[in-house]
């Protein structure tokens, strides 16, 4: 089955402890692309990857890092999260010219 | 700057009634849109797409209209059924970017 997987699905974490959000796609997919979702805010990006090792900031990356190395993943970094970065996370993918697929989202929240 | 956004923010409909969910785009290159549904606890999911070559198209019991002189996006669900509540995005995409996505309306089925 096409899919993108993110896991985990919720966490909870204290505030600057790093952390990781695995994103995986098994639809060989050039762009991969992170959301966050708050309410009244709708979905904002974090970060692209428009190919492997090409990553570029979205609308509001500061506080997050991604890497490439591979086509099929995409991790989220939290180098030191905090509570403002609570929020549900989007892990989505495309193919040039077609529409995005996403995950079933991870609820982050920072305490 | 550029945005998309929802003429109505809530929507609800008795069962069995066609749905019409509106939308604004601002960017006359866009030439790309999407319709998501996403439901409660879970990621976006495509419904539908048209490209600003086209003026209408049909999927299974949607389909979505494109007016491109008032910038004008529409989702028609026919025969709507409970599992069509939701929150609807429309999402642009102007030439060569990415998507942008609006706030969202919440459809909700009375029995």
């Amino acid at each position: 089955e096409a899919q993108v997987t993110q896991n985990p699905r919720y966490l909870i974490t204290v505030t600057g402890k790093k952390l990781t959000v695995t994103c995986s796609q098994n639809m060989n997919h050039e762009y991969m692309s992170w959301y966050r979702q708050d309410p009244g805010l709708g979905l904002r990006q974090i970060y692209y990857s428009m190919n492997v090792e090409v990553t570029d900031k979205g609308d509001v990356p500061e506080g997050y890092k991604v890497s490439r190395k591979e086509k099929r993943n995409f991790p989220l970094i939290l180098e030191s999260p905090s509570p403002n970065q609570t929020s549900l996370y989007f892990c989505a993918s495309s193919s040039q010219g077609s529409g995005y697929t996403f995950g079933s989202g991870t609820r982050l929240t920072v305490v | 700057g550029e945005s998309v956004g929802l003429h109505l923010p809530t929507l609800s409909v008795q069962e069995g009634d066609n749905s019409i969910i509106n939308c604004a785009y601002s960017n006359s290159a866009s030439d790309y849109f999407i319709w998501y549904k996403q439901e409660s606890g879970k990621g976006p999911q495509f419904i539908i797409d048209i490209r600003s070559n086209m003026d209408k198209r049909q999927g299974q019991r949607v389909t979505v209209l494109l007016n491109k002189t008032v910038k004008h996006l529409s989702l028609q669900i026919a025969a709507t059924q409970p599992g069509d509540s939701a929150v609807y995005f429309c999402a642009e995409r102007p030439q060569g970017g990415k998507l942008i996505f609006g706030q969202g309306t919440e459809l909700s089925v009375k029995p």
